[in-house]
């Protein structure tokens, strides 16, 4: 089945102890894209990439890092979390083509306390 | 700079009656533009694409260019249409161009 996995679903945290969420796609897409979802504010986008060993920030890049080693696979990484960074999180993918939209992640429920 | 503007954060309307989800956006080429729909505590799924003008669970949207806008709309709403929606933009492809910019989302509920 194709899709779009995140790990884990939920995680409870504190304060400064490093994380990262895990987001893997098997439909081989060349776009990769974090978002988090907050109330009132809707889908702002941390960091994409448009295809291995390339990425870029989104509108809310702060405090968050990422990486493109494989295809497949787009970590989101939290060196240092505080939180202003609970939020529900998502990772989607998207094959380049006219037309095609993203798929997404269940999403990752994190809270930092 | 391309923006997605939702104006309305809540659309409430009875089962049956018609419903119009506003979406108006900015962008200086020819964009791409999109529908999801995110229902209760589940994964975002996209809903519409302009470029196919199909019609999906009733809805459809038509990408009017003069007045940049992409309105979903569906005659006859339902109990089950109840969600949040969002419309979303992508330029021409090529580099970053090909990224979904997201509107804040439109909570429809649809009352029996």
């Amino acid at each position: 089945e194709a899709q779009v996995t995140q790990n884990p679903r939920y995680l409870i945290t504190v304060t400064g102890k490093k994380l990262t969420v895990t987001c893997s796609q098997n439909m081989n897409h060349e776009y990769m894209s974090w978002y988090r979802q907050d109330p009132g504010l809707g889908l702002r986008q941390i960091y994409y990439s448009m295809n291995v060993e390339v990425t870029d920030k989104g509108d809310v890049p702060e405090g968050y890092k990422v990486s493109r080693k494989e295809k497949r696979n787009f970590p989101l990484i939290l060196e240092s979390p505080s939180p202003n960074q609970t939020s529900l999180y998502f990772c989607a993918s998207r094959q380049t083509g006219q037309g095609n939209g993203y798929t997404f992640g269940s999403g990752t429920r994190l809270t930092v306390v | 700079a391309q923006r997605v503007t939702q104006p309305e954060k809540l659309l409430s309307v009875f089962k049956g009656a018609p419903v119009e989800l506003k979406c108006n956006y900015s962008y200086s080429g020819s964009p791409e533009l999109f529908w999801y729909v995110q229902y209760s505590r589940q994964r975002l799924q996209l809903l519409l694409r302009h470029i196919s003008r199909e019609s999906i669970k009733g809805f459809t949207a038509d990408l009017n260019k003069g007045e940049t806008s992409f309105h979903l709309k569906k005659p006859f709403a339902q109990e089950e249409d109840s969600a949040m929606y969002y419309c979303a933009l992508s330029g021409n492809y090529g580099g970053s161009q090909g990224n979904l910019i997201f509107g804040k989302g439109t909570k429809l509920s649809v009352k029996p």
